[in-house]
């Protein structure tokens, strides 16, 4: 069964420093999503993409974090520099995409924390 | 902007009884879907709800859409410890062509055997 693959599972790093997730959706999967969970919170979307553009990072703190998807395959999520609060579970997720009525496919996720 | 409330937050539940959660969204939903997340997983898939009033089964699990299209309930009967997680349900506003989904805070369920 076709997974979404995530690296890597665990981060620890400092505050200041600079950190990277990556993620491999559904292949034929074009609508990519990233997630923030803060423990004990529903997952919070940062930014989601259709093929390689951008359709929505209202939610994205944009003065540190940035996320791209060049070819429209895989996609690297970026915190520059991460800060305490960063401490987090960031999951991607992706679905098909032609429809707004696809479910989600999550991938394990990736547990930052920042000391 | 859309909120999606759910209550309770926790839920303790001894092994053979049935509960209820439930959503509630600020702003009227194109559809809403459900998910679960196992202690140290991911959230997993469980239904979409669309059209408004309707209800889905699976197995022990009782879905319903409110028929205004702001909330909606999962009743588990029957509950075993395999239900033990956190359900998820969330929601798509109908101004949204995307398929972006607003999360609840979830349900946390812990079952008593």
């Amino acid at each position: 069964e076709a997974e979404v693959a995530q690296s890597p599972r665990y981060k620890i790093t400092e505050k200041s420093q600079a950190v990277a997730f990556w993620c491999d959706p559904i292949s034929g999967h074009a609508t990519l999503y990233w997630y923030r969970q803060i423990l004990g919170q529903g997952p919070e979307l940062l930014v989601q993409f259709q093929d390689e553009s951008v359709v929505d990072d209202s939610q994205l703190p944009k003065d540190r974090f940035s996320a791209e998807r060049l070819k429209g395959v895989d996609s690297t999520l970026k915190i520059q520099p991460a800060e305490l609060g960063d401490s987090a579970m960031y999951l991607c997720a992706s679905t098909l995409g032609g429809s707004s009525y696809n479910e989600q496919f999550f991938g394990p996720g990736t547990r930052l924390t920042v000391l | 902007g859309q909120q999606v409330m759910q209550i309770p937050q926790y839920q303790h539940v001894q092994e053979g009884e049935d509960f209820t959660t439930y959503c509630n969204s600020s702003t009227t939903l194109s559809n809403i879907q459900w998910y679960k997340q196992r202690p140290g997983g991911h959230p997993v898939f469980l239904i979409q709800l669309v059209k408004s009033g309707e209800v889905k089964k699976q197995k022990r699990l009782t879905f319903q859409f409110g028929e205004a299209k702001k909330n909606s309930s999962l009743h588990i009967t029957a509950t075993q410890t395999t239900d033990v997680g956190t359900y998820f349900c969330a929601g798509q506003d109908t101004t949204d062509s995307w398929g972006k989904l607003q999360f609840g805070a979830g349900t946390q369920v812990v079952v008593t055997p």
